[in-house]
């Protein structure tokens, strides 16, 4: 069964600071994976994701994600957060049918 | 734009009750979910459904069933609600293959007392 696991619970960074948010997955076939993001008060809605070709993905709001096959990884990154950052980050891997595994997901904090 | 909706934002009901948990998806999906999504544990996959009549178990599918009987809309059903489902439920529908990402309803808070 594949799982996916986000390293962090709850960051909290201030405004123009680097973003990392760490993911990885246990499954052994082809992977599909994708970031989400969760904005206060707002439906689920995709950041990005990577399904094959170049492993550097890049997303709406200047985030980009990249692939690492070897370590089973898809950590997401933004050179600089902006208070409308604040929100939910979940990870997610696909099978090929389309059912997806959930992170657990990561709360990120933009002090002003 | 892909639209999925959901029957009620805000539910209230009492234990023992028959819940009924609607979604309707506009794209054409052939792939229909339902998660519940609780603080910490992210989101969790109830039920799972590729085409019409036709429904996977996912990780938690104790205490619920689904339904599916046109293509455009699935049904979550709670035979009899516990207080331990009392959570945020979402719908969500996509394309067949795994390539194909997920759309999501604005959820349904379903508290039962």
């Amino acid at each position: 069964a594949q799982s996916v696991s986000q390293h962090n619970h709850h960051v909290i960074l201030s405004e123009a600071a680097s973003l990392e948010l760490g993911c990885n997955y246990s499954y052994g076939g082809t992977v599909n994976l994708f970031w989400y993001v969760q904005y206060p008060g707002q439906h689920l809605q995709l950041l990005l994701k990577y399904f094959s070709g170049d492993p550097l993905v890049k997303g709406i709001k200047g985030f980009e994600a990249e692939f690492i096959k070897s370590k089973f990884s898809f950590n997401l990154r933004k050179p600089s957060v902006q208070w409308s950052d604040t929100a939910e980050y979940f990870c997610a891997v696909n099978t090929n049918a389309g059912k997806s595994t959930f992170g657990d997901g990561t709360t990120l904090t933009v002090k002003p | 734009d892909v639209k999925v909706t959901q029957s009620s934002r805000y539910l209230v009901k009492r234990t023992g009750e028959k819940v009924f948990l609607e979604c309707v998806q506009d794209m054409d999906h052939e792939n229909m979910f339902w998660y519940r999504q609780d603080p910490g544990l992210g989101l969790r996959l109830i039920y799972f459904s590729y085409d019409v009549k036709m429904k996977e178990k996912g990780d938690i599918p104790e205490g619920y069933s689904v339904s599916r009987e046109k293509k455009e809309r699935f049904s979550l059903i709670l035979e009899s609600a516990s207080t331990n489902q009392t959570s945020m439920y979402l719908c969500a529908s996509s394309f067949r293959t795994g390539a194909y990402e997920q759309y999501f309803g604005p959820g349904t808070r379903l508290t039962v007392t």
